[in-house]
This record gives structure tokens, sequence and C-alpha cells, in this order.
């Protein structure tokens, strides 16, 4: 188990451009989040899966946005048409929460995806 | 509007005294309180937790305390050591938003020897 893997680790990008991140989170772990993180600020929610159904997107989610989770297994999250508001550190983290809504949930972070939109 | 402060953006403490970091939230529906520490260049690890049935959680030299009536949660290390200096978030959720939390901005402690 070598916990939640991000890559790429940075991406700089020219605004207008399309970038993808990938999370493979830790393995079994049935529920997989994103996070966005801007200087100063706590990480805020974007969207989350459970297995491979995308269950809640954040209003801060917009149609530029699109993540993926086809297996259940790795997600990917991809930025459309970037813009330089959305340079930010950009998180997954996983747990082994059931379909249970629970509100003692843990989540395991990873080392995130560092974006540069020039 | 923010539903989880943190009013106090940084906080020196000399080792082995104690560091006490506060986080206030708005939102009463707020069932289970999360401390987060994150290094630099790394994610948020977890530290410790605590559900509104309680008002108080110990793990080793941390512990959680809970004032429900307050809408306040401290996080109380004793003593402190120079490898806890990091930057702590305050995290909530409720079970109708099924895993997602609501951080606070943080806090960086800095213990120094």
């Amino acid at each position: 188990d070598t916990g939640v893997s991000q890559n790429p680790r940075h991406k700089i990008t020219k605004r207008g451009q399309n970038v993808t991140f990938r999370c493979d989170p830790i393995s079994e772990h049935n529920r997989l989040y994103w996070y966005r993180q801007t200087l100063g600020q706590g990480p805020e929610f974007l969207t989350y899966f459970q297995n491979e159904a995308q269950l809640e997107k954040s209003r801060l989610l917009s149609d530029r946005f699109s993540a993926e989770r086809p297996k259940g297994s790795f997600s990917t999250l991809e930025i459309q048409r970037t813009e330089q508001g959305d340079s930010a550190m950009y998180l997954c983290a996983s747990s082994d929460r059931g379909r249970v809504i629970a509100t003692n949930e843990k989540l395991f972070f990873g080392s995130g995806t560092q974006l540069s939109v020039l | 509007d923010q539903q989880v402060k943190q009013n106090s953006p940084s906080l020196s403490v000399q080792e082995g005294r104690i560091s006490i970091l506060n986080c206030d939230y708005t939102n009463s529906m707020f069932d289970y309180f999360l401390w987060y520490k994150k290094y630099p260049a790394e994610g948020p690890t977890f530290l410790i937790s605590i559900s509104s049935i309680k008002d108080k959680n110990e793990d080793g030299r941390f512990t959680v305390f809970l004032n429900k009536s307050a809408k306040h949660l401290s996080l109380h290390i004793v003593p402190s050591q120079p490898g806890d200096s990091a930057v702590y978030f305050c995290a909530a959720n409720y079970g109708g938003s099924q895993g997602n939390l609501i951080f606070g901005k943080g806090t960086k402690l800095s213990v120094k020897p």
C-alpha cells in the first residue's frame, strides 16, 4: 500500500490549453474525492465517486471540468480551456466507506498536482 | 460564507509547551469534526477527529475539545515538538454531505526549539 498517488506533481500550461491529472487511490478504497486548494485557503470539495459512479459535484466544478473513474480504480480530472483562475493545487483523496452515509469518514490525501496557468 | 473558520493564520510556540489551535463553525448540522496536518509539498494527513456526541477525544499528545453550544473546537498539542511545525486544518461534515469535508483556511504552527 503506497498511499494515494497523483500525477503529475506539477503542471505548467498556457491559458486555453487542456490539462488532465491522474489519481490512483489506495487499493480497494471505493470512494475517491477531488479537492482544490488555492494559496491561503483550505481544500475545497469538487466532486466524489463511489466506485465508478460520480455521486456529487460542487458548484465550483464548472462545465470546463470533467472527472471520470471508469473502472472504479484510478480517476482522471480534465480541465478544458484553462484559465488563470484555475491555478491551484488539485488534491485527490480516497476512503473505504461503503454506501451507508456515515459521518466518521477519514480521507487519505495524495500530495496533489500543482497547476500553473500562464 | 465560511462555515468553518480558523481565525489565527499563525501560531508560534516554544518546544515543550502547549499549542492550542482554535476553530469555529457556523453550521449547526455539522456532526463530525476532524483535524488535518499539512507539511509543505505534501497532502493533508489525518490527525484526530471527534463526533458531536462527545466533547473530548485524545490520541497521545493530541486532544480535541468540542463545545457545541459555542460552535467551537480546539486542538491541544502537549508537549509541542519541532516536528509538529506544519499547517493545521480544521474540517467538518454532516451525514447528508456524504463525506464532503468543509475545511477552514488553516493555522500555521511553528514550534521553536
